[in-house]
C-alpha cells in the first residue's frame, strides 16, 4: 500500500489553464504540506495543514489554493498557470507533535507549462 | 530564519569507498531536528538518516552514519562501503520542534555519483 500517493504523476498544460493535483495519505497523520522543487532541485515549503486547518503558507502566489477535505486529503489548485511554475511538487505527511518521525514524502507530481 | 547549506554541489567516488557529504545550518532554536534524505533518478524522496539536537551519540544506520556538532552547527553525513545504488542528490534537512508548524528547510543537495 503507498503511503502518500499523489495524482497525477505528470501534468502537462498550456500557460493560462487550470489545474489540481490530488494527494491522500493512510498513515493516519494529522498534517500534511506541499513542497515545490524547482529546477534546480531546490525543495521549499508551501503550505501545511494540521487536521484540516491552514497553518504555513510561505508567501506562495494567491493563485494557489491549498483545499483539505478531511484529513488524510490534501489537494493543491492553481488558477492561470504561468511558466514559472514549472516544477515538481511534493506532497507529504507528518504526525504533529512527534519531532523525531520523518516526512513521508509522495512520488512527486511534474508540472510543465508550454 | 532558518537557514540550511550544503557546500558541495557535486561529488563522485569509486565504489566500496567512503563519502562524506557536509552540511551546516543556522538556527537560534535549541531544539530542533536535523535529516539526510536522498532523492534517487526515480525522484522519491527517501529518508537516510535522523539526528536530535538534544541527542549527543551520533545516528547511524547501517552504512549510514552523522557527526552531528551542535557547537558548530554541522551534520556531515558518512556514507561506508559505497554502493551503485547510492547514486542520488543528498539533502540535508532542518526541523523545529513546533507542534502543528513542523516544516522542513532544506539544504540546496549533493549529487553524489558512484562510480564503478
Amino acid at each position: 500500500d503507498t503511503a502518500v500517493s499523489q495524482t497525477p504523476k505528470y501534468l502537462v498544460t498550456q500557460m493560462g489553464n487550470d489545474k489540481s493535483i490530488k494527494c491522500e495519505q493512510n498513515l493516519g497523520h494529522d498534517t500534511m504540506y506541499w513542497y515545490k522543487q524547482d529546477s534546480k532541485k531546490f525543495l521549499k515549503i508551501m503550505f501545511s495543514y494540521n487536521n484540516k486547518e491552514l497553518i504555513i503558507n510561505e508567501t506562495v502566489p494567491n493563485r494557489f489554493s491549498p483545499k483539505s477535505p478531511d484529513k488524510a486529503h490534501l489537494n493543491l489548485h492553481i488558477n492561470s498557470l504561468e511558466l514559472g511554475d514549472s516544477a515538481v511538487y511534493f506532497c507529504a505527511s507528518s504526525q504533529s507533535g512527534v519531532g523525531n518521525q520523518p516526512q513521508h514524502f509522495g512520488d512527486g507530481t511534474r508540472l510543465s507549462i508550454l | 530564519a532558518q537557514t540550511v547549506t550544503q557546500s558541495q554541489p557535486e561529488m563522485s567516488v569509486q565504489e566500496a569507498e567512503t563519502v562524506t557529504l557536509s552540511c551546516t545550518y543556522d538556527t537560534s532554536e535549541s531544539n530542533y531536528y536535523l535529516f539526510w534524505y536522498k532523492q534517487p533518478p526515480s525522484r522519491q524522496m527517501i529518508l537516510v538518516i535522523r539526528q536530535e539536537a538534544y541527542k549527543q551519540q551520533n545516528a547511524t544506520e547501517n552504512r549510514f552514519s552523522v557527526n552531528f556538532q551542535k557547537a558548530a552547527k554541522s551534520f556531515s553525513l558518512k556514507i561506508s562501503d559505497s554502493q551503485l545504488g547510492d547514486t542520488a542528490m543528498y539533502f540535508c534537512a532542518f526541523m523545529i520542534s513546533n507542534f502543528g508548524n513542523e516544516k522542513l528547510t532544506f539544504g540546496t543537495g549533493t549529487r553524489l555519483t558512484i562510480i564503478p
